[in-house]
């Protein structure tokens, strides 16, 4: 089957950097995107990786080892608003179907 | 412009009862899918529409769950006879689709369905 499995929860200061990690069994896979979701809000695109490496995109960068089936998402200079659930999501070519993780909660504090 | 719309935003209903929920996706996308997001959990993909067809229907969980997107834009998720435990948000999301090596996509803020 298809499993994407992320820490429940991170917590983290103002200002800080943090990993949040995503571990996937599965075949088919063509790569990893990245979702934020605010509590009440719409998932939205933050980055994804088709190739093995890092991929930057301003305060955030993410990062795929296929062979590994590992992948994990970077946030620096973290800021309040970073507060809110954020999601591996496995697809498959062209990423027309996610197969998102379980979810994992930051919590930002002052 | 215009991104991914909902409605409607809340659906109150009693087990056994039929219900429509509708998206109107970003215009111009060709790719439109719905997802069911239940609390504390990431979105479960149900269908995926290319243009009119389903494209892949293998999410959705029995035959009570129907889509339907007759002119290639609006899609309408149907469910009969509906379970408590289908109470959850259903999201849509759009996407350019075709031959490109990632499609973005762009979610709806859903619409939040409870029966009793």
């Amino acid at each position: 089957g298809q499993s994407l499995e992320q820490p429940s929860e991170v917590t983290a200061v103002e200002g800080a950097i943090v990993q949040i990690n995503c571990t996937y069994q599965t075949s088919g896979f063509y790569g990893l995107s990245w979702y934020q979701q605010h509590d009440g809000g719409a998932p939205t695109f933050l980055s994804y990786n088709a190739l093995d490496g890092l991929e930057e995109t301003g305060r955030f960068s993410s990062f795929l080892s296929r062979s590994d089936s590992y992948g994990y998402l970077l946030l620096q200079e973290l800021q309040m608003k970073d507060s809110a659930s954020y999601f591996c999501a496995g697809g498959d070519t062209g990423f027309q179907k996610l197969v998102f993780g379980t979810g994992t909660r930051l919590l930002v504090s002052p | 412009g215009a991104g991914v719309s909902q409605t409607p935003s809340n659906k109150v209903t009693e087990k056994g009862k039929y219900v429509e929920l509708r998206c109107d996706p970003i215009s111009g996308h060709t790719a439109l899918y719905w997802y069911r997001q239940s609390l504390g959990q990431g979105p479960e993909f149900l269908i995926y529409f290319q243009g009119t067809g389903a494209a892949d229907d293998s999410g959705l969980p029995n035959d009570r769950f129907f889509a339907v997107r007759p002119e290639g834009s609006v899609s309408t998720l149907k469910i009969q006879r509906t379970e408590r435990g289908d109470s959850a948000v259903y999201l849509c999301a759009s996407s350019f689709g075709g031959a490109y090596l990632y499609n973005e996509q762009f979610f709806g803020p859903g619409t939040r369905l409870t029966v009793l």
